[in-house]
């Protein structure tokens, strides 16, 4: 059965650094979403991503974060320089049509220090 | 705006005996609703899902929800608890929008199953 894969599946960082969180969808998935937990809260959207651009964002995703599909197979989250607060857990999910059912990837513990 | 109420964040069963996990949401308009599982390191799975078919829905591993509009509720249930069933619930409304599902997740419920 086809999933969506998620890597690395815990990231520790420094404050200040850059990180890639890779996430491969499925195949014919055409709507791709990250969303993110900080530990003990509520799963947050952060953003969704359609025809090779956003389609929306929530306030959470500043210009600290980006989204890109470069080669048609992976979707990955840049945070451009990491802070305390985002540590969290990261899904990645994708959805194959508007209305159907989101798969989410197994997350990415992600640990700022 | 969408929003997502559940009512207890830990639930303790015993095995063989009912579980209700229980959901309240708001809407500005006819919304679809999800339950999601976690279990401990995996990702999230689709228990069931309602989108303005019918307000019983059934999903995997014996559990089903009931939508009930007037109640604002979409409570789920499953009458025979297992030991595998121990794990965080989430309870999500779908925000819509132009371009795919945005999920709005309650704060999920975690079931505790004792033998």
């Amino acid at each position: 059965e086809p999933e969506v894969t998620q890597t690395p599946s815990h990231q520790v960082t420094q404050m200040g650094q850059e990180v890639i969180l890779r996430c491969v969808p499925i195949s014919n998935h055409l709507y791709f979403y990250w969303y993110r937990q900080i530990l003990g809260q509520k799963v947050e959207f952060l953003v969704s991503f359609y025809n090779n651009e956003i389609s929306e964002k929530s306030e959470i995703f500043d210009d600290q974060f980006s989204v890109e599909r470069p080669d048609g197979s992976n979707f990955t989250l840049k945070i451009r320089s990491t802070k305390l607060e985002d540590s969290a857990m990261y899904f990645c999910a994708s959805e194959r049509e508007r209305d159907n059912e989101q798969f989410f990837g197994p997350g990415t513990r992600l640990t700022v220090l | 705006a969408q929003s997502v109420t559940q009512l207890d964040s830990h639930v303790s069963v015993s095995e063989g005996t009912p579980v209700l996990l229980r959901c309240n949401y708001s809407s500005s308009y006819s919304p679809s609703l999800f339950w999601y599982v976690q279990h401990p390191n995996k990702g999230l799975q689709l228990l069931l899902k309602y989108t303005s078919a019918a307000t019983l829905v059934k999903g995997i591993n014996g559990f089903e929800a009931e939508f009930k509009k007037s109640e604002t509720s979409f409570h789920l249930t499953k009458p025979s608890a297992h030991m595998s069933d121990a794990a965080e619930y989430f309870c999500v409304v779908s925000r819509g929008g132009n371009y795919g599902q945005n999920f709005v997740f309650g704060p999920g419920t975690r079931l505790s199953v004792l033998p």
